[in-house]
């Protein structure tokens, strides 16, 4: 298994453009979800899905959109990019939301410049 | 208010020591679930340990011991024995059940000394 992956790994974006990060995972997880990890900082959660066709807001939402058409990939879209969204993007995929089985397992990033 | 606090930003310890990490959460919701992470340099999330809230024991992972008060609304990450390969950022996050995914903590930067 290759677990959760992300692509790519290191992104330069100016003002304004637009981009999507690319998650996947292959463990036929329900639960994905992406975090953004600015410098010196813990996680914060963006956006997530409890399953295919669901998604909801996390704690910082604001600028990016997210979808989930297949149970294997959650794309995180950024509209309009900021300097403010210069950060880490994980994400994340878990098999259940409750005990153990809530064990997020995470992708290993993806290093996002806007300039 | 926070919902996952970790006072100590930088910790030093001598290796082969042990050494407590601390975290302290606040939830009203009777079933949550606590989980420490740690992040190295390379910047990939790395699971540690996992502590149910209505464990009755605390959570043991080779060399990583949670030492969990819950009263106290604590959940301490001890490391037994500490290597340099220790050195890296650690997380406290929670999941509470009303909810779906992780609160992280701020994080403490520990560096073990050789």
């Amino acid at each position: 298994n290759a677990g959760v992956t992300q692509t790519p790994k290191f992104q330069v974006l100016k003002t304004g453009q637009s981009m999507t990060l690319q998650c996947a995972q292959d463990m036929n997880h329900e639960y994905m979800s992406w975090y953004r990890q600015d410098p010196g900082m813990g996680l914060r959660l963006i956006h997530y899905s409890v399953g295919a066709g669901i998604t909801d807001q996390g704690e910082v939402p604001n600028g990016y959109n997210v979808s989930r058409s297949t149970t294997e990939d959650f794309p995180l879209r950024l509209l309009s990019a900021a300097p403010s969204q210069t950060s880490v993007y994980f994400c994340a995929s878990s098999y259940g939301a409750s005990g153990r089985a809530g064990e997020q397992f995470f992708g290993p990033g993806t290093r996002l410049t806007v300039l | 208010a926070q919902k996952i606090t970790q006072t100590q930003p930088g910790m030093f310890v001598q290796e082969k020591e042990a050494v407590t990490l601390d975290c302290t959460y606040d939830t009203s919701d009777p079933s949550y679930g606590l989980f420490w992470y740690k992040q190295p340099s390379s910047g990939e999330m790395i699971f540690l340990i996992y502590q149910g809230s209505y464990d009755q024991q605390n959570a043991t992972e080779g060399r990583y011991s949670l030492n969990f008060q819950k009263a106290r609304k604590s959940a301490n990450l001890v490391i037994s024995a500490s290597q340099l390969g220790d050195s890296a950022m650690y997380f406290c996050a929670m999941r509470e059940n009303a909810g779906n995914m992780l609160t992280f903590g701020g994080g403490t930067r520990l560096m073990v000394k050789p």
